[in-house]
């Protein structure tokens, strides 16, 4: 089980938004940084956000990133076929002195 | 251009030390803004992150694992290893390692440091089995 809960599977249709939940305690998300990945079955994660809301060169502006208390959220706006993957949050986590991920969100582009 | 390329057995049986390579280009092991980390992902689970290094050498490792984990790092090769002792057939993964950066950010008038693992190997895939 891991420290970063994220719902398993989402879904929506194209054109349409849809947001990423990531909850997590006061010792990870309620002290550092949340940063977000996507990876497409069978190829390495990719950075999508950092620092909560930060877009690296490259990655469009429908994606977007928040972090309020202890969770954190991913928002797609916009949503095409190819943004079909599997959806990570990390953070720092105190209380095992380690980098933690989040279980992962499936998402479906209907 | 920044890369990182995995390296290591396909295969290992129970019991013996696996040992990957992560040799990094585009960047320099001793730039004390940026670390390296090795991840794992078992088939069809989740990302596990496993230990990270920094220029200045600190280390840090995964607490469910830190007995059987050591990470170090040849500079002049630009190269991490780590190893892991004694595996088991659920060390059966895929294992990426991923270039670690150092941002300075502020908020409420003060600075604070946030890190994030921004490019990463694609991974090499190794089986545990007799």
């Amino acid at each position: 089980q891991s420290v970063l809960t994220q719902p398993p599977s989402a879904s929506g249709t194209p054109g349409q938004r849809i947001t990423i939940s990531c909850s997590g305690s006061s010792s990870s998300i309620g002290t550092y940084t949340v940063n977000w990945y996507q990876q497409v079955p069978g190829t390495a994660p990719k950075l999508l956000i950092y620092n909560n809301d930060q877009r690296p060169s490259g990655v469009p502006d429908r994606f977007s990133g928040s972090k309020s208390g202890t969770s954190a959220s991913l928002a797609i706006s916009g949503l095409q076929s190819d943004d079909e993957g599997d959806y990570y949050c990390a953070t720092w986590d105190d209380s095992l002195s380690g980098w933690v991920f989040g279980g992962g969100t499936k998402l479906t582009v209907l | 251009q920044v890369t990182l390329k995995e390296s290591g057995p396909v295969v290992v049986k129970p019991t013996e030390t696996l040992t990957l390579t992560c040799t990094v280009s585009g960047f320099s092991l001793s730039d004390a803004r940026m670390g390296v980390s090795w991840i794992r992902q078992p088939p069809g689970k989740a990302l596990e992150w496993l230990a990270r290094i920094f220029s200045n050498d600190e280390k840090s490792y995964s607490t469910s694992l830190k007995r059987s984990l050591t990470i170090s790092k040849d500079t002049s090769k630009s190269q991490v290893v780590l190893t892991l002792t004694n595996v088991d057939p659920v060390d059966t993964a895929t294992y990426f390692c991923a270039r670690i950066r150092r941002g300075t950010g502020m908020t409420s008038g003060y600075y604070y440091s946030y890190y994030y693992m921004d490019v990463w190997g694609k991974g090499t895939t190794v089986t545990v089995s007799s």
